[in-house]
């Protein structure tokens, strides 16, 4: 699977737009880009994905480079309740089916009230 | 609400002894998975399946194994757990293998295992 890199934590004001960075400067054509993030004691939980264009949900926004070596995760305005670990992952196809999540270590993010 | 749902969620057990945490999803989903997550190994996909009656391991299957008779159901059974099967586990589950790479999974709560 190919690699990503993510800084180990960032930092927020409540309220405030954050903007997560990921690099993936050897991702293949057929990979997507998909977000999770973990609260605390609790199960991963979907952000988004993409594969080339930008993405909006009512969660957040995927900002992918054109050259699809970084994309970035947007939350529009930091809430207590995004404090997480957030992972980015690529996903490729695979002849079995099977493509099991593989998490790195992801951002450790923290809001401040 | 759909959702993902295990049991027990916290479980301390002894060296030896026979345990199942079940599985449950009521989105009627195809593809259904075990991992566990350890600190500074992240996660790590132990068992999965396509449909009913169809499982594969995954990447660390060793001294599980699974089920899958029902579509809703599947349930990870430790037939002699040991201390290093001591861990947090997730069942997850999504709508089916084709367009796997782009399928959203859904993970349960999790279930923390101790064996002692």
């Amino acid at each position: 699977d190919a690699k990503t890199t993510q800084p180990n934590s960032m930092e927020s004001n409540e309220e405030e737009p954050v903007h997560l960075p990921c690099n993936h400067s050897t991702i293949s054509g057929t990979d997507y880009i998909h977000w999770y993030r973990q609260l605390p004691s609790q199960g991963p939980e979907y952000v988004i994905h993409g594969l080339t264009s930008n993405v909006n949900n009512r969660m957040a926004s995927l900002a992918i480079a054109e050259d699809r070596k970084s994309s970035t995760l947007i939350l529009h305005r930091a809430t207590l309740r995004d404090a997480a670990v957030y992972y980015c992952i690529l996903r490729d196809w695979s002849d079995s089916g099977n493509t099991p999540l593989v998490f790195g270590k992801g951002t450790r993010l923290s809001v401040i009230a | 609400e759909a959702q993902v749902t295990q049991n027990p969620r916290y479980l301390i057990t002894v060296t030896g002894k026979k345990l199942t945490v079940t599985c449950s999803q009521n989105m009627n989903h195809e593809y259904m998975s075990w991992y566990r997550q350890d600190p500074g190994l992240g996660l790590r996909q132990i068992y999965y399946s396509m449909n009913v009656e169809v499982t594969d391991k995954g990447d660390v299957p060793e001294g599980y194994k699974v089920s899958r008779k029902e579509k809703r159901n599947f349930p990870l059974i430790l037939e002699s757990p040991s201390p290093n099967q001591t861990s947090l586990y997730f069942c997850a589950s999504s709508r089916g293998r084709d367009s796997s790479r782009a399928e959203t999974q859904y993970f349960g709560p999790g279930t923390r295992l101790l064996v002692l």
